[in-house]
C-alpha cells in the first residue's frame, strides 16, 4: 500500500521555466512533509519541508505548498536550472517521535537549456 | 563533520547467501534509519534504530535484520538472499528521529544478486 504517491515518474522542463512536481498521499495523520533531491550515484539530500500547520514554505527557488483537504503536496522551482537535474523524493510522516518517514516513487526532473 | 559512511559501497553475492551493510552516521546522531532503493519503488523503510534499540519497522520480511551499537554505528544484515533483493540499499542518520527532522544520507550500499 503505497502511502506516498508520485505519479509523475518524470518531467522534462526547459531552463528558466517552472518545474512543478506533485506528490499525493492517503495518511490523514500526515503531518510533517519533506522533499529530497537525489543525484545519481549520491544519498538524498534535504532539500525543504512544511508541516500541516502551513500551507507554503518557501527557500530561494523552492516553494512547496500542502492543500491538507486534498492530500497534495507540490514542489514549484522558480527559475529552473541545468543543476536541479535529479530524482526527487516527498515524504511523510506522522509526525510522532516513534513514526516512521514514508517515501514516495520519486520523480526525474530533467531541465534542458 | 565528516558525513554518513556506508560500507561497502559495491557488493555481488548468490542467491542463498547472507550479507552485512555497516553505516556510521554522523557523530551526535543517535538515530538511524535503512532504506531500500529499487527502480519504480522509491524509498522503502526498512527500519530504524534509536540508541541501541529498534524504534520502528518497515514491512520487510524476517531476513531483513539491524542492530546499532553504542556509538551508533548500524548494520544491516539480509540473510538468504533472494534476487529480488538487488538495490540500493541506504542509511540516514538524524539526531531526533527519522520523522522529526532532516535525515542525512550516506551514498549507498549497491547489492546485487545473482
Amino acid at each position: 500500500d503505497q502511502q506516498v504517491k508520485q505519479n509523475s515518474p518524470s518531467l522534462s522542463v526547459q531552463e528558466g521555466r517552472i518545474s512543478i512536481l506533485n506528490c499525493d498521499y492517503t495518511n490523514s495523520m500526515f503531518d510533517y512533509f519533506l522533499w529530497y533531491k537525489k543525484y545519481p550515484a549520491e544519498g538524498p539530500t534535504f532539500l525543504i519541508s512544511i508541516s500541516s500547520i502551513k500551507d507554503k514554505n518557501e527557500d530561494g527557488r523552492f516553494t512547496v505548498f500542502l492543500n491538507k483537504s486534498a492530500k497534495h503536496l507540490s514542489l514549484h522551482i522558480v527559475p529552473s536550472q541545468p543543476g536541479d537535474s535529479a530524482v526527487y523524493f516527498c515524504a511523510a510522516s506522522a509526525g510522532g517521535n516513534t513514526d516512521k518517514l514514508i517515501f514516495g516513487t520519486g520523480t526525474r526532473l530533467q531541465v534542458f537549456p | 563533520k565528516a558525513g554518513v559512511t556506508q560500507t561497502p559501497r559495491y557488493l555481488i553475492k548468490t542467491r542463498g547467501q547472507q550479507v552485512t551493510l555497516s553505516c556510521s552516521p554522523i557523530s551526535g546522531h543517535r538515530s538511524v534509519s535503512w532504506y531500500q532503493q529499487t527502480p519504480g519503488q522509491g524509498l522503502q523503510f526498512l527500519f530504524e534504530y534509536f540508541s541501541e534499540t529498534q524504534r520502528n519497522k518497515g514491512n520487510f520480511p524476517g531476513r531483513f535484520s539491524g542492530r546499532q551499537f553504542s556509538n551508533s554505528r548500524s548494520e544491516m544484515n539480509v540473510s538468504t538472499l533472494e534476487l529480488g533483493d538487488s538495490a540500493l540499499y541506504l542509511c540516514a542518520s538524524s539526531l531526533n528521529g527519522a520523522s522529526t527532522g532532516e535525515l542525512f544520507f550516506g551514498e549507498g550500499s549497491r547489492l546485487t544478486v545473482l
